[in-house]
């Protein structure tokens, strides 16, 4: 059973930039999440995708963007960065269902200078 | 929304001493309550779950209880190693439409040899 992937691992980008995060999610799950985690933080967020379709949001303004794909990998993006964005992102991938239990990714951490 | 808070935020014991974590929660529609262990530059990982039809549930060492009546929920570490040393979060969520958590803060707990 492969879990969940993420790239790049690590990532350092100028403000204003804009940057694409990707995610593969583990065999089998068709939903993914993606969080934000700050520094010394627990993880926030920012938002769903099931069938290839955005159904759930966090508190993230609409510059954080994302798409899933029929192979229920997924991308999020992030146009003008902000100081403030650099942080781990975690993708997480589960089955259908409130009920199923969340697996992370290794993250990719971003640094925006 | 929801809100989780957590305590103690540092929580420093000795190889051999058990360890308690507390959480509570705002919404009272939530109903699943996972506690997720993350080691230093590494993903979080799920170390148990709790539904809100249970009160307790036990995996080796490592135990969750939950009274909801008072919104609260708590891991509890037996026989603690050093390797249980890492940073603990519990989270929260809703029975809505997708799987969205929110996160306490998090405990590093350290276990000193």
């Amino acid at each position: 059973e492969t879990g969940v992937t993420q790239s790049p691992t690590h990532l350092i980008k100028t403000r204003g930039q804009q940057v694409t995060l990707r995610c593969s999610s583990q065999s089998g799950h068709n939903t993914v999440s993606w969080y934000q985690q700050a520094l010394g933080q627990g993880p926030q967020f920012i938002f769903q995708y099931y069938r290839e379709e955005e159904n759930g949001r966090g508190n993230f303004p609409p510059r954080f963007s994302g798409l899933q794909f029929p192979n229920y990998s997924s991308e999020l993006n992030v146009n003008a960065l902000e100081l403030d964005d650099s942080a781990l992102y975690l993708c997480a991938s589960s089955l259908e269902g409130y009920n199923s239990p969340l697996h992370f990714g290794n993250g990719t951490r971003l640094t925006v200078t | 929304g929801e809100n989780v808070e957590q305590h103690p935020s540092t929580l420093s014991v000795q190889e051999g001493d058990s360890a308690v974590i507390k959480c509570t929660y705002s919404d009272s529609a939530s109903n699943y309550f996972p506690w997720y262990k993350q080691e230093l530059g590494k993903r979080p990982q799920l170390i148990i779950d709790i539904r809100s039809n249970v009160g307790e549930k036990k995996d080796q060492r490592i135990a969750v209880t939950l009274n909801k009546t008072a919104k609260h929920f708590s891991l509890h570490i037996t026989e603690t190693q050093p390797e249980d040393s890492a940073v603990y979060f519990c989270a929260a969520r809703m029975n809505s439409g997708y799987s969205t958590l929110t996160f306490g803060k998090g405990t590093m707990l350290l276990v000193s040899p």
